[in-house]
């Protein structure tokens, strides 16, 4: 199975900050990377999708980058809407696999 | 809207079954891969299973391999999960997730149903 490796696990912002996670596969798995949000209580949600093409109806503030192994999200100005957790999700092979997830509280 | 809704958690003993179903709405189902995927209790996210558009194809994670059943009816515009022999690491809330043309994201999610199995 291919792992995905979510860092950090945590990290406390405000908003207006730039924040960035990585997600890191255990083999290539070219572009098919996509990330989530999730809001306590509530499903994820699709943010970006092949690595780095928006979501319909997501803001543009969130980006995506990378291929083969190490993968970056972005939010460039980050909003009281963004506190959330975000996961990462290949689906190169299956078993289709995320990321433990990352927690972004407010500072 | 496009919408997924998913039915049929509950409490069960180790060793009992439970059949989830996942209804869609604004959308044709016949048109879509669909997933089972869950999520235990302050846990992430983990792919369970899925069918292809059709119903032809069926895969499964190794964990529930042998022990659930997905499956569809797209006359009914509904997916379902047969589960059996259940065990306590089964309990999780279960979401059914569409897929998003060829690229492997889940562009639509229900809100999920939780299974617990306990003595």
């Amino acid at each position: 199975d291919i792992q995905m490796t979510q860092s950090p696990s945590s990290l406390s912002a405000s908003v207006g900050d730039r924040v960035t996670i990585t997600c890191r596969a255990s083999q290539s798995i070219s572009s098919y990377l996509s990330w989530y949000q999730q809001k306590p209580g509530k499903a994820p949600k699709l943010l970006i999708f092949a690595a780095s093409t928006l979501q319909s109806g997501v803001p543009s503030r969130v980006s995506g980058s990378g291929s083969g192994t190490d993968f970056t999200l972005t939010i460039s100005s980050l909003q009281p809407e963004d506190f959330a957790t975000y996961f990462c999700q290949q689906s190169y092979s299956l078993p289709w696999t995320f990321g433990l997830g990352t927690k972004v509280e407010i500072k | 809207e496009v919408q997924l809704v998913e039915s049929g958690g509950g409490a069960v003993q180790p060793g009992g079954s439970l059949r989830l179903s996942c209804a869609a709405s604004g959308f044709s189902l016949s048109d879509a891969w669909m997933h089972w995927v869950r999520q235990a209790p302050g846990k992430g996210l983990v792919w369970v299973s899925r069918v292809s558009s059709d119903g032809s194809f069926t895969t499964y994670a190794d964990s529930v391999k042998g022990r659930f059943t997905i499956s569809r009816d797209n006359t009914k515009n509904t997916i379902y999960l047969q589960m059996n022999s259940l065990r306590a690491e089964d309990t999780a809330l279960y979401y059914c997730a569409k897929v998003a043309g060829g690229e492997g994201a889940f562009d639509v999610w229900g809100q999920g149903t939780m299974v617990t199995v306990s003595s």
